[in-house]
């Protein structure tokens, strides 16, 4: 069974630093490329941050590039967001997302129940 | 950057069929992706590739994209469904993945 577990979410001060992780078990981690999406209390799904199989080829989406860094380490089976000078407006419950991707085609085929990361003063 | 247009709020009575609109342009040549996600829950694949469904997921549930508008169905309405419902694609122009607003299903 596919299961991706995400943690480290909390209360955060303005201009504060958090380290997200998401632990991935009940398939080959290593193959598949993985995407960070946040949702913001009462809004919809954002795209944060997607990285490769094997962290090739890395994006960001334009709210977040050059104070989130999306990592992985395929021997621990673990996805990472480290997100650095953080603001009120990046409050959202963070989910990682498993990817399906064949050519020309790319969704989300398993989700974790999300982290809450709080920022505030 | 590609946009994903979806209206805020769909109501149908038990039974009926809703109907859930995602603009875009050009869509059509995009391959579109649905998502379902009821309140405090992570979301869950419903349609993938337009049309495709996962396992598990009743064929009630159908899509389908051609010009600038994709549409996800669902047919024979239960109180179960509903939920906010939110289109995706890949915008290769931009590495990016697009998310449409969503769209709250209400049962009538």
């Amino acid at each position: 069974e596919v299961q991706l577990v995400e943690s480290g979410g909390g209360l955060v001060k303005p201009g504060g630093s958090l380290r997200l992780s998401c632990a991935a078990s009940g398939f080959t981690f290593s193959s598949y490329s993985m995407n960070w999406v946040r949702q913001a209390p009462g809004k919809g799904l954002e795209w944060v941050s997607s990285i490769s199989s094997s962290s090739s080829y890395i994006y960001y989406a334009d709210s977040v590039k050059g104070r989130f860094t999306i990592s992985r380490d395929n021997a621990k089976n673990s996805l990472y967001l480290q997100m650095n000078s953080l603001r009120a407006e990046d409050t959202a419950v963070y989910y990682c997302a498993r990817v399906n991707s064949t050519f020309g085609t790319y969704y989300f085929d398993y989700w974790g129940q999300g982290t809450l990361v709080t920022v505030s003063s | 950057s590609y946009v994903l247009t979806q209206p805020p709020s769909v109501s149908v009575a038990p039974g009926q069929t809703a109907r859930i609109t995602c603009g875009g342009n050009n869509i059509g040549s995009k391959s579109v992706h649905w998502y379902q996600q009821k309140p405090g829950q992570a979301p869950v694949l419903v349609v993938y590739d337009d049309s495709d469904r996962p396992s598990g997921i009743p064929d009630r549930l159908s899509g389908s994209n051609s010009g600038n508008t994709a549409t996800l169905a669902i047919s024979r309405v239960e109180a179960g469904d509903e939920a906010d419902y939110y289109c995706q694609v890949w915008d290769s122009s931009s590495d990016h993945v697009v998310f449409g607003g969503g769209t709250k299903l209400t049962v009538l």
